[in-house]
């Protein structure tokens, strides 16, 4: 079973922040989260990971909480092509098993 | 190549046929996985190589699954005795590095499978 909870669905304004929250209240020390997108028809693609401090990059930003139990995922200005599946992960370094859960599926609306 | 490939992009078999999928993964990187993705369903882990050694078989559905990997690179999936519930896009995936901060996994676009 997937060790993270996401809402199934959530809706966007064009040029809005999109924030996608994860919960991953059974997070362990060792343990980083990793978002993930998907978009139609493609595989999915790597998009932030982080330990306990937030993480920015050129596609997102991430925030953890200070107990690490949740963490959200923001898209700073969403465009339609943001639209896509977006999954949180939670796994060890050298975990073998990696468990995606059903993510959550961004609708970006012009 | 610049991504992980796999080939074919589609395959089309009948009941009962054995069939086999290829991941070319991202020269140089260690770790391989493959995934299953039925309609609208989210990623089902099926296995892992680091290099050519499958350390947990655990998620593959059935024995009529199997995988090997090669020289450390290309791998194969075969599927022996197709069912209809096999039809599926099978997702690869590859990792520099195991055992890292940055176990950041690059997926090739799939092979979708139709069991007929």
């Amino acid at each position: 079973d997937a060790k993270t909870t996401q809402p199934p669905s959530m809706d966007c304004a064009e040029g809005r922040a999109a924030n996608l929250p994860c919960n991953h209240s059974t997070i362990s020390g060792n343990e980083y989260v990793y978002w993930y997108r998907q978009i139609h028809s493609q595989g999915p693609q790597y998009i932030i990971h982080g330990l306990k401090n937030n993480e920015t990059n050129e596609m997102a930003s991430l925030i953890i909480t200070e107990d690490r139990k949740s963490s959200t995922l923001i898209l700073p200005h969403a465009t339609l092509r943001d639209t896509a599946v977006y999954y949180c992960i939670v796994t060890e370094t050298s975990y073998d098993k990696v468990i995606f859960g059903p993510g959550t599926s961004l609708s970006v609306i012009p | 190549g610049a991504g992980v490939s796999q080939s074919p992009s589609n395959k089309v078999t009948e009941k009962g046929k054995d069939v086999e999928l290829r991941c070319d993964p991202i020269s140089g990187h260690t770790a391989l996985y493959w995934y299953r993705q039925s309609l609208g369903q989210g990623l089902e882990f099926l296995i892992y190589f680091q290099g050519n050694s499958a350390p947990d078989k655990s998620g593959l559905p059935s024995d009529r699954f199997s995988a090997e990997r090669t020289g450390g690179s290309v791998s194969t999936l075969t599927i022996q005795r197709t069912q209809q519930e096999d039809s599926a896009v099978y997702l690869c995936a590859s990792s520099p590095v195991l055992v890292s901060a940055k176990n950041i996994q690059y997926f090739g676009a799939g092979t979708r499978l139709s069991v007929l």
